[in-house]
């Protein structure tokens, strides 16, 4: 199974705030990297798809970027709406494995 | 507007078997494959199982392979996850999730239910 490692595993900021998480691969995916945002008690939702294709809806401050086995994303200027926690997922080959989550809190 | 509503959830004893369902509308349920997901509360996702959009293709986590079974019916758009020997380690939260065409394939999960949750005990 390819292994997924997210950091940081939380991370404190602040309203107006630049935000990076990263997620490594065990493996090589090329660009088959998805990024998630779950708020509490709801389900995730879809925000990036194959490493920096922004979803529907999805508002331009957040974005992906990446390859191989190295990914990002960003945040550009965090808003109340988006302390969550952020899942990144590959799905290059099965089993679809999931990282470990980057809570963001506010500071 | 495309919705997926679990229901099934529950309370269950261990070595017992659960039949989670999970309702499709707003798109051509038969054009799409799906997929269930569970979540451990305040842990991460995992992967169950996969099913293409005609049902004829299906995958499976090792954790779950020999257990679990999912399947659909087209015709009442409704997807399943017949779950049996279960135990403790099977309780989650269990979202019904959509891929974005009728085969299995490297996309992302598009759509995502609201969860059910199923406890062993």
């Amino acid at each position: 199974d390819i292994q997924m490692t997210q950091s940081p595993s939380s991370l404190s900021a602040s309203v107006g705030d630049r935000v990076t998480i990263t997620c490594r691969t065990s493996q090589t995916i090329a660009t088959y990297l998805n990024w998630y945002q779950q708020k509490p008690g709801k389900a995730p939702h879809l925000l990036i798809y194959a490493a920096s294709t922004l979803q529907s809806g999805v508002p331009s401050r957040f974005s992906g970027s990446g390859s191989g086995t190295d990914f990002t994303l960003t945040i550009s200027s965090l808003q109340p709406e988006d302390f969550a926690t952020y899942y990144c997922q590959q799905s290059y080959s099965p089993p679809r494995t999931f990282g470990q989550g980057t809570r963001l809190e506010i500071k | 507007e495309v919705q997926l509503v679990e229901s099934g959830g529950g309370l269950v004893q261990p070595g017992g078997s659960q039949r989670l369902s999970c309702e499709a509308s707003g798109f051509i349920f038969s054009a799409y494959a799906m997929s269930w997901v569970r979540q451990v509360p305040g842990k991460g996702l995992e992967w169950v199982a996969d099913i293409s959009g005609s049902g004829g293709s299906t995958h499976y986590a090792d954790s779950v392979e020999g257990r679990f079974t999912i399947s659909r019916d087209n015709s009442k758009n409704t997807l399943y996850l017949q779950m049996n020997s279960l135990t403790a380690e099977d309780t989650a939260a269990y979202y019904c999730v959509k891929f974005p065409r009728i085969t299995v394939s490297r996309d992302a999960f598009d759509v995502w239910g609201q969860g059910t949750l199923v406890a062993i005990s």
